[in-house]
């Protein structure tokens, strides 16, 4: 079956400090790729997408992602975090064979003040 | 800003019940999903569903799983026996296109707890 793995389950930084979050999928063909986040008690929110066109995607709150084809990865970067981007993190992929929305298993990011 | 809602927010059930989750997806999306993420863990697929019938499903969602949209807004999850492990959040999601072409909007979760 196709999967999603995110590589780091919990990730600590520091405020100010740089992101970066690992996704990969495996799937060949077609995909739509999507970084969801989850703050605590909340449902879950699209930071940004990725259909087509330029592979450095960016979305809200400062966050950007890289599809990189050959990798087959499409991770997740913040230059300088801040304690409000504690959260779970979630890429997912929609692979072009289905109708559904395919979800890695998350990374929680602690953010310390 | 349009969203998804569901209710309840929290529904405790015995073992064998059967439950109704209820969703709103946004008003002209037309594809419609149902995840669900045990505690602790991943957010699964259980079905989506398009033009009054299911588009695909999961192994998750077997008999004991159903979904309707009975009028023009309501989307429903029915579990008809409810087992432990059902507990869960359950999401309900929408998306204006197929996932080919639109992300999906989530809802706040509906928290089923089975005692």
């Amino acid at each position: 079956a196709q999967s999603v793995s995110q590589h780091n389950h919990h990730v600590i930084l520091s405020e100010a400090a740089s992101l970066e979050l690992g996704c990969n999928y495996s799937y060949g063909g077609t995909v739509n790729l999507f970084w969801y986040v989850q703050y605590p008690g909340q449902h879950l929110q699209l930071l940004l997408k990725y259909f087509s066109g330029d592979p450095l995607v960016k979305g809200i709150k400062g966050f950007e992602a890289e599809f990189i084809k050959s990798k087959f990865s499409f991770n997740l970067r913040k230059p300088s975090v801040q304690w409000s981007d504690t959260a779970e993190y979630f890429c997912a992929v929609n692979m072009d064979y289905g109708q559904n929305f395919v979800f890695g298993p998350g990374t929680r990011l602690s953010v310390l003040p | 800003e349009p969203e998804v809602t569901q209710t309840p927010s929290h529904q405790v059930t015995q073992m064998g019940q059967e439950v109704i989750l209820r969703c709103v997806p946004i008003s002209n999306h037309l594809y419609f999903y149902w995840y669900r993420q045990i505690l602790g863990q991943k957010v699964e697929f259980l079905v989506s569903f398009y033009n009054n019938e299911i588009s695909e499903k999961s192994e998750i969602f077997d008999d004991q799983f159903s979904v309707e949209r009975p009028d023009g807004s309501n989307f429903t999850l029915k579990i008809r026996s409810t087992k432990l492990e059902d507990s869960a959040m359950y999401f309900c999601a929408s998306s204006e296109q197929g996932p080919m072409n639109t992300e999906a909007f989530f809802g706040q979760g509906t928290r089923l707890t089975v005692v």
